[in-house]
Formats: structure tokens, C-alpha cells, sequence
């Protein structure tokens, strides 16, 4: 069975402080990860995919296959990063994803 | 980019009625598409992958015959919730398939009184 594990609710950072979203998982194989994010009244997007290795907004997340963990990251947090992050997970050959519970970020100014 | 929509975007129902939810593709053709549910605080859940011109697969514990779904075009899907209760109210998010990336409707909040 595969699963996604946010274990922090809340973050609450400083403006311009460092922040690290944590997200493990579990899966036998070898998965797709990807972090997506919520603004307040907004639609869930896709924020980041770690096949793409890219940098969007100012964050990053590394695939770490060893410690199962997928941590999004960004150097110096901004009031419009506030908002509801979620990790998920997708199977090799699958179209599902399995998401995370999700964790609030608030940045404060 | 590739927009997905949901209408109603909230509904409120009477205890014993039937709703019906639509999440549609509007600029792509979705061959897949997907419905989740999600309590307040917490994440989303999948309850039924739906398959364009076939039937959907439901999640474990998710009641095929008390949320009906219908996928009958490649841009539109449907979800009854059949003689809905106080328990199935709740935020409805549909997303919709293409190229294996998901995107996402903004959801359908249903009260049932």
C-alpha cells in the first residue's frame, strides 16, 4: 500500500526566515512525487514534480529514495507562500494520486 | 493551461434528495477523470476513478450505488449523490486527466440538511 505522510498541521515562519515542508512516503516501487498547493479560496495546483527538478516560486524538493522523503524547501519565506501544501504520490504506470494530509503554512510578516 | 470546472459550486439539499455535481474539461478531452471528497482539515480522498465510456472504479469503502458517477463524454463527469444525509456533506473536488497530470476543479460544497 502506498502512503503519504505530512506530519506537521501547521507551520508558521517569519517572513525572509528558511522553510521546509516535510513529506514522507511509502511505496514499494519507485514513485512520482509532487507538492501542491492551495491559496485561500483557490483551486488545487501543481506546484512541483520531482521528475522535473525544477525551482517554482522560489521552491525546491529533492527526491531522496534512502530516507523515503520528498521535504519541500524554500530559502526565504514570502507572505503570498501562505497557503495549504499537500504531498502526493503516484504509482508507476498509474494515473491516481495518493495525497498527503496536507499542512498549512503561514508566513508571517 | 488546462481548466477544469465544477458546477454547482455549493448546494444545499434536503436529507432523502439526489445531487448531482458536474466537473467538466474545458479546453482538453479528459479520457479520465476523478472525483474526492474532503472533510474539513483534512486531505482530499479519492472516492472513484471515472473512465470515459466506461464503468468508474471505486475506492474501498466508497458506496457505488449511493454515489453514482458518469463519464459519458471526454469532457464531462458526473456525480450523484443518491438520497443524500447529514454525513455526505462535504467539499466535492473533481480533477480531470491529461498527459497523466491532473488538474483540478474548484470543488463543490454540499450541505444536506
Amino acid at each position: 500500500a502506498q502512503r503519504v505522510t505530512q506530519p506537521e498541521k501547521l507551520l508558521s515562519v517569519f517572513k525572509g526566515a528558511p522553510v521546509e515542508l516535510k513529506c514522507n512516503y511509502s511505496y514499494s516501487g519507485s514513485p512520482e512525487l509532487f507538492w501542491y498547493v492551495q491559496y485561500s479560496r483557490q483551486r488545487l495546483q501543481l506546484l512541483l514534480r520531482h521528475i522535473s527538478r525544477e525551482s517554482i516560486k522560489g521552491f525546491t524538493a529533492d527526491l531522496n529514495k534512502g530516507e523515503t522523503s520528498f521535504h519541500l524547501k524554500k530559502p526565504f519565506a514570502q507572505e503570498e507562500d501562505s497557503a495549504m501544501y499537500y504531498c502526493a504520490l503516484r504509482g508507476a504506470g498509474s494515473y491516481q494520486l495518493t495525497f498527503g494530509k496536507g499542512t498549512k503554512l503561514s508566513v508571517i510578516p | 493551461g488546462a481548466v477544469v470546472s465544477q458546477h454547482p459550486s455549493w448546494v444545499i439539499c434536503k436529507s432523502g434528495t439526489s445531487v448531482k455535481i458536474e466537473c467538466r474539461s474545458l479546453d482538453f478531452q479528459a479520457t479520465t477523470m476523478f472525483w474526492y471528497r474532503q472533510f474539513p482539515k483534512q486531505s482530499l480522498m479519492l472516492m472513484a476513478t471515472s473512465n470515459e465510456g466506461s464503468k468508474a472504479t471505486y475506492e474501498q469503502g466508497v458506496e457505488k450505488d449511493k454515489f453514482l458517477i458518469n463519464h459519458a463524454s471526454l469532457t464531462l463527469s458526473t456525480l450523484t449523490v443518491t438520497s443524500a444525509h447529514p454525513e455526505d456533506s462535504s467539499f466535492y473536488i473533481c480533477s480531470a486527466s491529461s498527459n497523466r497530470e491532473q488538474f483540478f476543479g474548484p470543488g463543490t460544497r454540499l450541505t444536506v440538511l
